[in-house]
């Protein structure tokens, strides 16, 4: 059965910065892209960031480029998202999800931005 | 940048009747190798999302097949041929290749 479980959520004040983790179980990790997802309270689905397999192509939406970095490390099946200069707009949900196509998703961890 | 057009934004519907969801793209979802990569997710209250169909129609494993999606180049369809009280929730599609998401359709119960 695939699990994924995020980890590393909290409040941090507007240009702090905040780690997350992704661990995975339950099926091959580095032969997957993965995906960060997050959803503002009360709001939709919003594309953060992904990574490919290898972890050799990384890409970001562009409200996050540049603040944001998503890495892995395969040997330890975990997905991270290393998140600098955070501002209010990035209180969110954060899932962790599956492929290109979010097969499957954690149950997401709270970041909330907030002096 | 691709925008997906949901409709409607809410959705009251009678236990055991239809449900059909609306999803236009502003760009062709057909990619180069001649898919086209329209998912969609389910998100019950309280819960993560939870894809139900890929590639426009495939449903995924454990999604009842009371569920259905159509479509072709840049409108798709979700139907719910006879909803239950579990089905409530707001259902995302979403552009395959682009990865975004539709705003949404809040599914209830009238």
């Amino acid at each position: 059965e695939v699990q994924l479980l995020e980890s590393g959520g909290g409040l941090v004040q507007p240009g702090g910065s905040l780690r997350l983790s992704c661990a995975a179980s339950g099926f091959t990790f580095s032969s997957f892209a993965m995906s960060w997802v997050r959803q503002a309270p009360g709001k939709g689905l919003e594309w953060v960031s992904g990574i490919s397999g290898s972890g050799g192509s990384t890409y970001y939406a562009d409200s996050v480029k540049g603040r944001f970095t998503i890495s892995r490390d395969n040997s330890k099946n975990t997905l991270h998202l290393h998140m600098n200069n955070l501002r209010a707009e990035d209180t969110a949900v954060y899932y962790c999800a599956s492929n290109w196509n979010f097969q499957h998703w954690g149950q997401g961890t709270l970041v909330t931005v907030s002096s | 940048d691709v925008v997906m057009t949901q409709s409607p934004l809410s959705l009251p519907v009678t236990l055991g009747q239809p449900a059909s969801i609306s999803c236009r793209s502003s760009q062709s979802l057909v990619h180069s190798d001649g898919n086209a990569y329209l998912n969609w997710f389910q998100q019950r209250p309280g819960q993560s999302p939870r894809r139900l169909i890929y590639m426009v129609s495939n449903r995924d494993s454990g999604v009842p097949d009371r569920f259905s999606g159509s479509g072709s180049g840049t409108d798709f369809t979700l139907k719910i041929s006879r909803v239950e009280a579990e089905d409530v929730g707001v259902y995302y599609c979403m552009h395959g290749t682009q990865l975004t998401f539709g705003g949404g359709t809040k599914v209830e119960i009238k």
